[in-house]
């Protein structure tokens, strides 16, 4: 149990165009969904953690503006990168936690997607 | 604030031998503690957790781990290392009441036939 997928797994874009990478809580509800972004040999550093049905909050440094993210379900959170430039080129990464204390899904864990490889030409 | 800190970007391993990846960690309340894995190209994978319980704890694939409040450690043994231990490795800290992961700089396991 406990399963988080990303899509897509990889997109390459065009400067300035738009990109939105979801992702989803299989086998629970994700109360809790959190963006990462992984730059190349470096660690995980947390974007964004966003509530089902509220608005996100936002890293220190991150541009919410230009990172749209949308928690709309319990099962689907995305993530949109506006206009996106080369800089933002990078792996990112979300992660799930549910609202039980055990199981699946529980408040003590996050669950980690496969993560999505953005590549702007 | 929290902040974990893994000593040694790289370790090079002899298949059979002993792994051992350093971490220590900062927080100013009682932490959970993680230990997570990362294939080329993949998400995280979790190894293994301290959220209090056990101070010696035993993971997926082998992995253990000992918490050490005195020393404010939470390192990362295999007794035997396998050539699919090859991975990078990353140390967490979360508050245990607390919402946000905070990673390590991780570690990069190589395993030498």
């Amino acid at each position: 149990g406990a399963v988080v997928s990303q899509h897509p797994s990889w997109v390459i874009c065009k400067s300035g165009t738009s990109v939105k990478i979801e992702c989803r809580s299989l086998d629970f509800q994700a109360t809790t969904m959190f963006w990462y972004r992984q730059f190349p040999k470096q660690s995980l550093m947390l974007m964004a953690t966003s509530n089902e049905g509220s608005k996100a909050t936002y890293e220190q440094g991150v541009e919410k503006d230009k990172f749209l993210i949308n928690h709309a379900s319990l099962t689907l959170s995305t993530l949109t990168v506006t206009s996106a430039h080369p800089e933002d080129s990078s792996f990112y990464i979300c992660s799930a936690r549910g609202p039980g204390s055990s199981g699946p899904g529980s408040y003590n864990e996050q669950f980690f997607g496969p993560g999505t490889r953005l590549t702007v030409l | 604030a929290q902040s974990v800190t893994q000593l040694g970007s790289h370790v090079s391993v002899s298949e059979g031998a002993l792994v051992l990846l350093r971490c220590n960690y900062s927080s100013s309340v009682p932490p959970y503690l993680f230990w997570y894995v990362q294939y080329p190209n993949q998400g995280l994978q979790l190894l293994l957790k301290y959220t209090s319980a056990a101070t010696l704890v035993k993971g997926i694939n082998g992995f253990e781990a000992e918490f050490k409040k005195s020393e404010t450690s939470f390192h990362l043994t295999k007794p035997s290392a396998h050539m699919s231990d090859a991975a990078e490795y990353f140390c967490a800290v979360r508050k245990a009441a607390g919402n946000k992961l905070t990673f390590g700089g991780g570690t990069r396991v190589l395993v030498k036939p």
